[in-house]
């Protein structure tokens, strides 16, 4: 089956404006968490959607960063007044249920360089 | 609280030769740990994943790692390196926080494989 996709692959954008970024998670998977991952960094936790709980935003850097997911399904993370240490690649991942020890399916990351 | 920790950003083996990635954690319960190997421009795909059985875990592409929990570690390892395991590899560690299971990420291994 399809895996976790995301949109766009890569955007270059200049300081000041807003982004959107898109995942689309596996078909069924009620889990999805976006991370961030900077150029010599691990990845670093943003936000984590499970069902239809209310969300841990607990990694969000910043109040110009939010997420939302429509219908338990597609995600967008969206950085508003962009600056340019956003410049990361944004990791989408999806799991089953959100229980301990599932394994996280990646998206390919969308590429984001703020000018 | 979790955190992870993994001991070399950069580590060089001969094309035949033992790879050893190294990999603690700090945890208040027995946790659920994971490595992930990212190829370029790709997103992360999990190598194999320890969920309190066994604890010598075998995964993919003939590597495997041991959870020691008298040493807190979680170390790769492959017999005989191949070029194509030049990547960068990811330890993670997950446990219940206020019902919610997030994933720590250490900052990432690079290997790279000499011929």
């Amino acid at each position: 089956g399809a895996g976790v996709s995301q949109s766009p692959s890569n955007k270059v954008t200049e300081k000041g404006k807003d982004v959107e970024l898109r995942c689309d998670p596996i078909s069924g998977h009620t889990a999805l968490y976006w991370y961030r991952q900077s150029l010599g960094q691990g990845l670093e936790f943003l936000i984590y959607f499970q069902g239809n709980s209310a969300p841990d935003k607990s990694g969000l850097p910043s109040d110009r960063f939010s997420a939302e997911r429509t219908g338990g399904s597609v995600s967008t993370l969206t950085i508003q007044r962009t600056q340019q240490e956003d410049s990361a690649v944004y990791l989408c991942a999806s799991s089953s249920n959100g229980v301990g020890g599932e394994t996280q399916y990646f998206g390919p990351g969308t590429r984001l360089l703020v000018l | 609280a979790q955190s992870v920790t993994q001991l070399g950003s950069h580590v060089s083996v001969s094309e035949g030769a033992l790879v050893l990635l190294r990999c603690n954690y700090s945890s208040s319960v027995p946790p659920y740990l994971f490595w992930y190997v990212q190829y370029p421009n790709q997103g992360l795909q999990l190598l194999l994943k320890y969920t309190s059985a066994a604890t010598l875990v075998k995964g993919i592409n003939g590597f495997e790692a041991e959870f020691k929990k008298s040493e807190t570690s979680f170390h790769l390892t492959k017999p005989s390196a191949h070029m194509s395991d030049a990547a960068e590899y990811f330890c993670a560690v997950s446990e219940n926080t206020s019902g919610t299971y997030k994933y720590i990420f250490g900052t990432g291994t690079r290997l790279k494989v000499l011929a």
